[in-house]
């Protein structure tokens, strides 16, 4: 099983309202990341989780919060989000951490696309 | 500055008329090239994983190869179920860490 779930699907939120986004992966694996894809555009690394430990962030503005809360969960914490933080936003793991480890095969989630109004 | 380059953007073949992807990079510390396909609305899907120059891997109509500068995706007599966009990505060093780099993806449609 190589699945990797995300919730919500969709989601519409104003700018000044804080929402969560989740992902889920029972695959043990020990790297997670967060990615941000724009309409015809590839995904853009947003941050690295490894051994539920935060080891890359790709300069994020601070209106995102990743959280790790166990090896399984991936948070991304939206609050005071910009209409161009509108994207389908992408969550991927991996058998080990992408610093430091071998190469190793990311998995990616269905995707959440967000609209910032 | 590290780079992955895709080529075609956009690539139309009739159903059964065979082609390739190009996938080029000039990165430094190359640990692995990976293959996705995506389709509209949804993330991407693991196709193939290459480490080094030389490797070669199959799955159904698709053929992923690898030298030290560039990878291609081959795709023999397609069917309109493979229409997609399809991504590589370079997993490379990069400030004492590993990163993935995307190309801009090459857009296929196959017609019937």
């Amino acid at each position: 099983d190589t699945e990797v779930t995300q919730t919500p699907k969709h989601l519409v939120m104003g700018m000044t309202n804080k929402k969560s986004l989740k992902c889920e992966q029972h695959m043990g694996h020990r790297a997670m990341y967060w990615y941000k894809q724009k309409a015809k555009k590839p995904p853009e690394l947003m941050f690295v989780y490894s051994y539920e430990k935060l080891s890359i962030n790709e300069s994020v503005p601070s209106r995102f919060s990743p959280e790790c809360p166990n090896s399984s969960l991936l948070n991304l914490h939206l609050h005071a989000l910009q209409p161009e933080d509108s994207a389908l936003y992408l969550c991927a793991s991996s058998q080990v951490a992408v610093a430091g480890g071998n190469a190793e095969t990311q998995y990616f989630g269905p995707g959440t696309r967000l609209l910032v109004l | 500055e590290d780079q992955v380059t895709q080529s075609p953007e956009a690539l139309r073949l009739q159903e059964g008329e065979s082609s390739s992807l190009n996938c080029s990079y000039t990165v430094s510390g190359l640990r692995g090239l990976f293959w996705y396909r995506q389709d509209p609305g949804k993330g991407p899907e693991f196709l193939f994983t290459l480490y080094s120059a030389g490797e070669e891997k199959e799955k159904e109509r698709l053929k992923a190869t690898l030298t030290k500068k560039e990878s291609f995706l081959h795709i023999t007599a397609p069917k309109p179920e493979d229409s997609a966009t399809y991504l590589c990505a370079v997993l490379h060093a990069s400030g004492g860490s590993y990163i993935p780099t995307f190309g801009r993806g090459t857009s296929l449609i196959v017609h019937p």
